[in-house]
């Protein structure tokens, strides 16, 4: 029973164009939200995260949207650079709970 | 700061062998967390420890032990090891569980 989906496993945008990455989820419950980059051979590394009382946070050229009521949400990369290609993960937790729930993983491809 | 350092990088093991895998983090991090990463199945959670003497179970908890005797080290060791357990295992720590975590580049595991 996955509770964090990311239905995409691959995605590929071309550099200075907007990447979206999505995720989903089950539990109405969580209400801490993060997304993890991951380079192959090395552990995922911090992005950035939403509370559930926000819809929105915004950092340099990342943005994470929330909508609650669709139990969705969407990291933005804008311009996606080649750098940005990697794994990414999007993870949730529960209130009062220090578990963190991750998906599957998006990869993301930036073709120069 | 070395962050969160994971030894060995790659072990191969015998079905039935046991083995620790070692995890140390210099941040002074109370949480501290392993998790296993499967081709297809994003990041699952072994075990956790809110700080030095505490333990609890993730969502694939079988066939590992963890002990946290002090708040820089989180050692996982591996009972009697099975295929199964073939897989990407990472540590990571943070302030609190809700934070974001600090991973270590992890460990990769394959046992015949």
């Amino acid at each position: 029973d996955q509770q964090v989906k990311q239905n995409s496993p691959s995605l590929s945008v071309q550099e200075g164009r907007i990447s979206i990455l999505n995720c989903d989820y089950t539990n109405s419950m969580f209400d801490y939200f993060l997304w993890y980059k991951k380079y192959p051979a090395e552990g995922p590394t911090f992005l950035i995260s939403i509370s559930s009382i926000k819809d929105k946070n915004e950092d340099g050229r990342f943005t994470v949207f929330l909508n609650k009521s669709a139990k969705h949400l969407s990291l933005h990369i804008v311009p996606s650079q080649p750098g940005d290609s990697a794994v990414y993960f999007c993870a949730a937790s529960l209130g009062g709970s220090e578990k963190l729930v991750f998906g599957k993983g998006t990869k993301l491809t930036v073709n120069p | 700061n070395a962050g969160v350092t994971q030894t060995p990088k790659f072990q191969v093991l015998k079905t039935g062998q046991s083995m620790t895998l070692q995890c140390a983090q210099d941040m002074n991090h109370e949480y501290m967390s392993w998790y296993r990463q499967d081709p297809g199945m994003g990041l699952r959670l072994i075990h956790y420890s809110v700080g030095a003497g505490i333990t609890d179970q993730g969502e694939v908890p079988n066939g590992y032990n963890v002990s946290r005797s002090t708040t820089e080290d989180f050692p996982l060791r591996l009972l009697s090891a099975a295929p199964s357990q073939t897989s990407v295992y990472f540590c990571a720590s943070s302030t609190q569980g809700r934070q974001p975590q600090h991973f270590g580049d992890g460990t990769r595991l394959s046992i015949l």
